[in-house]
């Protein structure tokens, strides 16, 4: 079963532009991960979030968690063309678990 | 060498056909995983080995046969699909550690079944 579900499906921006991309998970989690993914290609891993974190920086990327409301944000700031891709988050299954569930993913289009 | 490695990329075969899907990594992982995604959707778990056993297998039907013969293969053996197992397999890897299950996907095996 899909335990993370993003929001937006597609989200088109400008280049330079912000990008901010949602997700909501219904069990407790160990940890949050966001993944990317080219088009009909393998996940690349972006960035891992404990539960007891809130926010984490990698880059251009930024990442929230608030478990209380099960739910996890991605931005990444300063978009660029490359990233282009289609973006998921993925959870485990709490205690004891190291097996990923996906979420639906976002559709990121950056328009040069 | 933090690859994972599929072969082959692409593969078209038959109902009736016989195949294996390959997976190798180096990277030291214990826990091995096949996934299924269908074209717009997100990867979908089939199996999962650790420690060179299959730990998980998330109801798949037995036309699918996953095979972990060392800790740096895993193969998926295929029998008598179906056009609607058309789709991307993907293998990845990770430790075996709660809490920081980072994976690591190869670049997968798009299947066509005719």
């Amino acid at each position: 079963s899909q335990q993370g579900e993003e929001d937006p499906q597609a989200l088109s921006i400008q280049e330079g532009e912000n990008a901010t991309m949602n997700c909501s998970y219904k069990t407790s989690i160990n940890n949050l991960q966001w993944y990317r993914q080219n088009s009909g290609r393998g996940l690349v891993h972006l960035i891992l979030i404990r539960s007891n974190e809130r926010e984490k920086h990698s880059g251009r990327l930024r990442v929230t968690l608030d478990t209380s409301k099960k739910s996890s944000s991605l931005l990444i700031t300063a978009s660029r063309a490359a990233d282009t891709a289609s973006y998921f988050c993925a959870t485990d299954a709490g205690a004891g678990s190291y097996q990923l569930t996906f979420g639906k993913g976002t559709k990121l289009s950056v328009i040069p | 060498d933090t690859e994972v490695t599929q072969t082959p990329k692409h593969l078209v075969m038959g109902m009736t056909n016989k195949k294996s899907l390959k997976c190798e990594q180096h990277m030291g992982h214990r826990a091995m995983y096949w996934y299924k995604q269908k074209a717009k959707k997100p990867p979908e778990l089939m199996f999962v080995y650790s420690y060179e056993k299959l730990s998980i297998n998330e109801s798949v039907p037995s036309r699918f046969s996953p095979e972990c013969p060392n800790s740096s293969l895993l193969n998926l053996h295929l029998h008598a699909l179906q056009p609607e197992d058309s789709a991307l397999y993907l293998c990845a890897s990770s430790q075996v550690y709660s809490g920081y299950t980072e994976a690591f996907f190869g670049q997968g095996t798009r299947l066509t079944v005719v």
